[in-house]
């Protein structure tokens, strides 16, 4: 399997424009995961859907902040309007179950100017 | 609700010598533990975990971790450690039941092995 699947890995934008961050989970697992890692704030769950369905989003920052998962195969998180505070390395995870290790993508660097 | 706190920001060790580092949690009930290393540029990569029985619980690239429920730590060890060893190290802590409550990382620590 090729693991996770992040895209874009470098995304660059203005403020105010939406931006849209995407994610191909490893086949076959039920969990999927949504973490922003900044230098202030460390690493931060944002939401994590089961077969699909999103469980929690309480980590989810602001109204600005979606996140959709239309099939298992396939994950978006959306920022808009974004906001120079939303600069951060957005990851991407996947687990076989609730409490088996996550499979870690690579990470969207975003940079919001 | 659960938290994890790695007390030390940065370690540096000499290469060959033991290395430790640490991690305790605050959760209510059974804990599961993990830890992650995160290597420059690259997403966290697991290491190992704990979920019950034995408290010294052995994983990948050599290191261990010994689960201490009375002191609620988890300490990251290596017998003998590498410069490759150098990178940042995550705990994180989950309840074992996923109703209410989140997995939760440390702020990471970050390991520099001097050769």
């Amino acid at each position: 399997d090729a693991g996770v699947i992040q895209s874009p890995r470098h995304e660059v934008t203005e403020m105010g424009q939406e931006v849209t961050l995407r994610c191909k989970p490893i086949s076959g697992h039920d969990y999927l995961f949504w973490y922003r890692q900044t230098m202030m704030r460390g690493l931060e769950l944002l939401i994590y859907f089961n077969n699909n369905v999103p469980i929690d989003d309480s980590g989810m920052p602001e109204d600005r902040f979606s996140a959709k998962m239309p099939n298992a195969s396939f994950s978006t998180l959306k920022i808009q309007p974004s906001e120079p505070r939303d600069s951060a390395v957005y990851f991407c995870a996947s687990s076989l179950a609730w409490l088996d290790e996550q499979y870690f993508g690579p990470g969207t660097r975003l940079t919001v100017t | 609700a659960q938290s994890v706190a790695q007390p030390e920001d940065q370690v540096n060790v000499a290469e060959g010598n033991p290395l430790t580092v640490k991690c305790t949690y605050s959760v209510s009930g059974n804990p599961y533990l993990f830890w992650y290393v995160q290597y420059p540029n690259r997403g966290l990569q697991f290491l190992l975990k704990y979920i019950t029985g034995d408290n010294l619980v052995k994983g990948s690239y050599g290191f261990e971790a010994e689960f201490n429920k009375s002191q609620t730590s988890f300490h990251l060890k290596k017998p003998s450690a590498l410069v490759s060893d150098s990178a940042l190290y995550f705990c994180a802590v989950s309840p074992r039941d996923n109703y209410g409550q989140n997995f939760v990382f440390g702020p990471g620590t970050r390991l520099s092995v001097l050769p």
